[in-house]
């Protein structure tokens, strides 16, 4: 098993650019998250799905992110523009259900705004 | 909704020493408490977990407890180990379909 995929493994962009990161869940896995991770603020739950449907987005800053998962294969997380304090860890991580226990993350994209 | 304390936020420890990490939660009804643990650059995994039906599991040299009346829960690490150094997060699941909460993290600094 692969595990969760994420990518780019690194971002580098300048403000007001559109950034759009990128995940794969576990095959079988019917649940996934997003978090950002900073020294400031710790972990973050940004958005989570269940079978492709968003459940509960309010730990989405701001308008300026949204997240999609056409299918149960992908999901991606837009920043649009993107801003200096935009800079952070952004993780995805799935499970086999939101009643499944054992979560997942990916290798994260370290995301830097200039 | 549920709250996760974790405490201390730093620890150093001698190598061989133990370390406790705590952990306290507010939903009643959490039923399952994971440990990750997240090296430097690294991302988070799951090192031991506990389920509300169980006081204590262990697996080598880290144990969790889980106290329900109490509602907290503690990693215990008994010789520690250069490579233990890294941020541990605990985290609890509210009952039904809910993400995990996350503590904020306690970075483990073992001095050799």
């Amino acid at each position: 098993d692969a595990g969760v995929i994420q990518s780019p493994r690194h971002e580098v962009t300048e403000m007001g650019q559109e950034v759009t990161l990128r995940c794969k869940p576990i095959s079988g896995h019917n649940s996934l998250f997003w978090y950002r991770q900073t020294m400031m603020r710790g972990l973050e739950l940004l958005i989570y799905f269940n079978n492709n449907v968003p459940i509960d987005d309010s730990g989405m800053p701001e308008d300026r992110f949204s997240a999609k998962m056409p299918n149960a294969s992908f999901s991606t997380l837009k920043i649009q523009p993107s801003e200096p304090r935009d800079s952070a860890v952004y993780f995805c991580a799935s499970r086999p259900g939101l009643a499944g226990e054992t979560q997942y993350f990916g290798p994260g994209t370290r995301l830097l705004v200039l | 909704g549920e709250n996760v304390e974790q405490h201390p936020s730093t620890l150093s420890v001698q190598e061989g020493d133990s370390a406790v990490i705590k952990c306290t939660y507010s939903d009643s009804a959490s039923n399952y408490f994971p440990w990750y643990k997240q090296e430097l650059g690294k991302r988070p995994q799951l090192i031991i977990d506990i389920r509300s039906n169980v006081g204590e599991k262990k697996d080598q040299r880290i144990a969790v407890t889980l106290n329900k009346t109490a509602k907290h829960f503690s990693l215990h690490i008994t010789e520690t180990q250069p490579e233990d150094s890294a941020v541990y997060f605990c985290a609890a699941r509210p009952s039904g379909n809910t993400p995990l909460v996350f503590g904020k993290g306690t970075r483990l600094s073992v001095i050799a």
